[in-house]
């Protein structure tokens, strides 16, 4: 079975500072993909990033940049000098490449950050 | 170019009753996926189509939910006999093959 697991229920910053959003995943797939989505207030998800499993480069856009390690089953996410708009629930995700379970995501719980001016 | 909406927005119907939401894809996305929100559980996958077939059903909680989807583009999910436990935001989203899902802003139920 597959599992998500982010350990950092809220997380609570100062505008500018410097925040990592944890994750951790367990699956039995050889290749499968990564996500992160983001639920601001308004609630619907947005999604931020894909990653495929056999690509551990990482990845930088803008403020936002992502950390994949498989050795570590970790896919983590760090937002450089966070905004007040930042604030939302984050959510990492995580699908099988085939199989029968092949469109499914499994979500984490979430992690809320909050970022006050 | 619009994206996945979903109707209604919010749902309130009394305990026992059937009722049935919505969800219009993004245009020419062939997949459809239907997740459920709710404080104690988090977000669950109910139901994934491919084109009209729905080749993984094993979120649905129980007979007396279920869902179908025609023409390719429009799904119905229904939910019969309403029970307070049913009462979460449904989420809708879309995806061409086995691309990103994109997501709609839900119908928030809420079963009295």
């Amino acid at each position: 079975a597959q599992k998500v697991t982010q350990a950092q229920t809220e997380i609570s910053v100062v505008e500018k500072e410097d925040v990592t959003l944890d994750c951790v995943y367990e699956t039995r797939d050889t290749t499968y993909y990564l996500f992160w989505y983001k639920q601001p207030p308004s609630g619907e998800l947005v999604f931020l990033i894909r990653r495929n499993s056999f690509d551990e480069q990482n990845e930088i856009s803008g403020r936002y940049s992502w950390n994949f390690q498989k050795s570590t089953s970790s896919f983590n996410f760090t937002i450089t000098a966070s905004q007040v708009v930042d604030s939302a629930v984050y959510f990492c995700a995580l699908r099988s490449a085939g199989g029968t379970s092949y469109g499914k995501l499994t979500f984490g719980q979430g992690t809320i950050l909050t970022v006050h001016p | 170019g619009a994206g996945v909406s979903q109707s209604p927005s919010n749902k309130v119907t009394e305990k026992g009753k059937d009722v049935e939401l919505r969800c219009d894809p993004i245009s020419g996305h062939t997949a459809l996926y239907w997740y459920r929100q709710s404080l104690g559980q988090g977000l669950e996958f109910l139901i994934y189509f491919q084109g009209n077939s729905a080749p993984d059903k094993s979120g649905l909680p129980s007979d007396r939910f279920s869902a179908e989807r025609t023409g390719g583009s429009v799904s119905t999910l229904t939910i019969q006999r309403t029970q307070q436990e049913d009462s979460a935001v449904y989420l809708c989203a879309s995806s061409t093959g086995a691309d990103t899902q994109y997501f709609g802003p839900g119908t928030r139920l809420t079963v009295l």
